[in-house]
């Protein structure tokens, strides 16, 4: 069935270094894609988005670059903060629920050491 | 801008009883609510998803009489947990979305609730 899936689990990087986060989707209809990150106990707080006619759109600090054809998004955060250290989920959406549902990933968690 | 407010953030209450969780969108108007369940070390798993004016759509497997929804404003829905019981226990989040025509937008989420059911 539908899925989306990340390579790493967890993430442990040392502060300032630039870390990447992985995903990969299975549906070749999704249309739009979004990274959220989520600290204990709360909700996913919205970082970044991208949508199928991009391959790279970048914001404050982070990158999502997208490759439709192996069907994989990334997650670039550059000079990696303390603060960064959360979980991290890459949903999709497509055409097939009418770009309403978001199909989430399993999650990526990245520690940062000071 | 685009922010979600969930009330209450923790409820613990004895089994059979009934909660009740509210989402308001509190800068934009949502036409679509998003209920979600996430156990812990988990992802997201949708229960339903809300619509202005109109009955809830509800995932397979989640029953609509346990998990009552209501979304009669474009600023408010509510999730209801109808004689809860222990394995209702779980971290609660919505999400909103506004809509825009001909232009995909994400979902905002709440910060969760965490029902702890005794």
């Amino acid at each position: 069935g539908e899925s989306v899936g990340l390579h790493l689990p967890t993430l442990s990087v040392q502060e300032g270094d630039n870390s990447i986060i992985n995903c990969a989707y299975s549906n070749s209809a999704s249309d739009y894609f979004i990274w959220y990150k989520q600290e204990s106990g709360k909700g996913p707080q919205f970082i970044i988005d991208i949508r199928s006619n991009m391959d790279k759109r970048q914001g404050q600090r982070v990158t999502v670059l997208l490759n439709k054809t192996v069907k994989h998004l990334s997650l670039q955060i550059a000079a990696t903060q303390p603060g960064d250290s959360a979980v991290y989920f890459c949903a999709e959406n497509s055409m097939n629920t009418g770009f309403q549902k978001l199909v989430f990933g399993t999650g990526t968690r990245l520690l940062v050491s000071p | 801008g685009a922010v979600v407010s969930q009330h209450p953030s923790r409820v613990i209450c004895k089994s059979g009883t009934s909660v009740k969780i509210e989402c308001r969108s509190l800068d934009f108007q949502a036409t679509t609510m998003f209920w979600y369940r996430q156990f812990p070390k988990q992802s997201l798993m949708l229960m339903a998803t809300s619509n202005e004016g109109s009955k809830a759509t509800y995932e397979q497997g989640v029953e609509k009489d346990k998990f009552l929804i209501n979304h009669a404003s474009l600023t408010l829905s509510t999730l209801t947990v109808t004689s809860a019981h222990p394995e209702d226990s779980s971290f609660y989040i919505c999400s909103a979305r506004e809509f825009r025509a001909y232009s995909n937008q994400p979902q905002h989420f709440g910060d969760g609730t965490r029902l702890s059911i005794l």
